[in-house]
């Protein structure tokens, strides 16, 4: 079956800091690759995305790249902010919209 | 435009009772998914509807169940409440079903906080 693993959290930083938040999955066929975040108390919003090898899904600084040869969607940011602090999910999908979601990252940034 | 509304916002209940939460798509939507969001963990998938029609089903027991309306609404339904089904109850909406990435994606909601004692 599909699966989905994250990098063991919470990560903390502080502002203007570099990150990454590593995703590995596991999937038959050809799956599309999300990232979607969540603030506190808050539902899930969709970061960004990628629907085939190579493409590099972006928004808001946030960058993720499609790696089918490592079967790998890392999140980077070269410079966090404050207000970035959430939960960070990576996520799988195939053709039909069901979501299969990794664990979660908390990332938390200091001032 | 309005986005996925969920209702109630939080919810207590006791065990063995019988609860039923509510969800309306973003408009022009036709496909409702539901996942259940346990502390601490990622969202897991429970249903998927579209067009009224049950389209996938993940792996949770037949005390929960789900429709979908001719509005595209949704409501799940979840019987004989246990403490462990306490949760966030997310759902979601997305333009179709098997059309297409770009139709697929799905927009979440605030979700219902269940709490069950």
């Amino acid at each position: 079956g599909n699966s989905v693993t994250q990098m063991e959290g919470p990560v903390t930083l502080s502002e203007e800091a570099f990150l990454t938040i590593n995703c590995t999955y596991t999937a038959t066929g050809y799956p599309s690759l999300f990232w979607y975040v969540q603030y506190p108390g808050e539902g899930l919003q969709l970061l960004l995305k990628a629907t085939k090898a190579d493409d590099k899904g972006s928004n808001k600084g946030f960058e993720a790249t499609y790696r089918k040869e490592t079967t790998s969607f890392h999140l980077e940011k070269g410079s966090v902010q404050v207000s970035d602090s959430a939960v960070y999910f990576c996520a799988l999908s195939t053709s039909y919209g069901k979501l299969t979601f990794g664990q979660g990252t908390i990332l938390t940034v200091h001032p | 435009d309005a986005g996925v509304t969920q209702s109630p916002t939080h919810l207590i209940k006791t065990r063995g009772q019988q609860v039923t939460l509510r969800c309306s798509p973003i408009s022009g939507h036709k496909s409702v998914s539901w996942y259940q969001q346990v502390l601490g963990q990622g969202p897991q998938f429970i249903f998927q509807y579209y067009e009224k029609e049950e389209r996938g089903r993940g792996n949770f027991p037949d005390r929960f169940s789900a429709r979908q309306f001719p509005n595209y609404s949704s409501e799940l339904n979840v019987n004989a409440l246990l403490l462990g089904d306490s949760a966030l109850y997310l759902c979601a909406s997305s333009h179709s079903w098997g059309q297409g990435v770009a139709k697929n994606i799905q927009y979440f909601g605030a979700g219902t906080r269940l709490s069950v004692l």
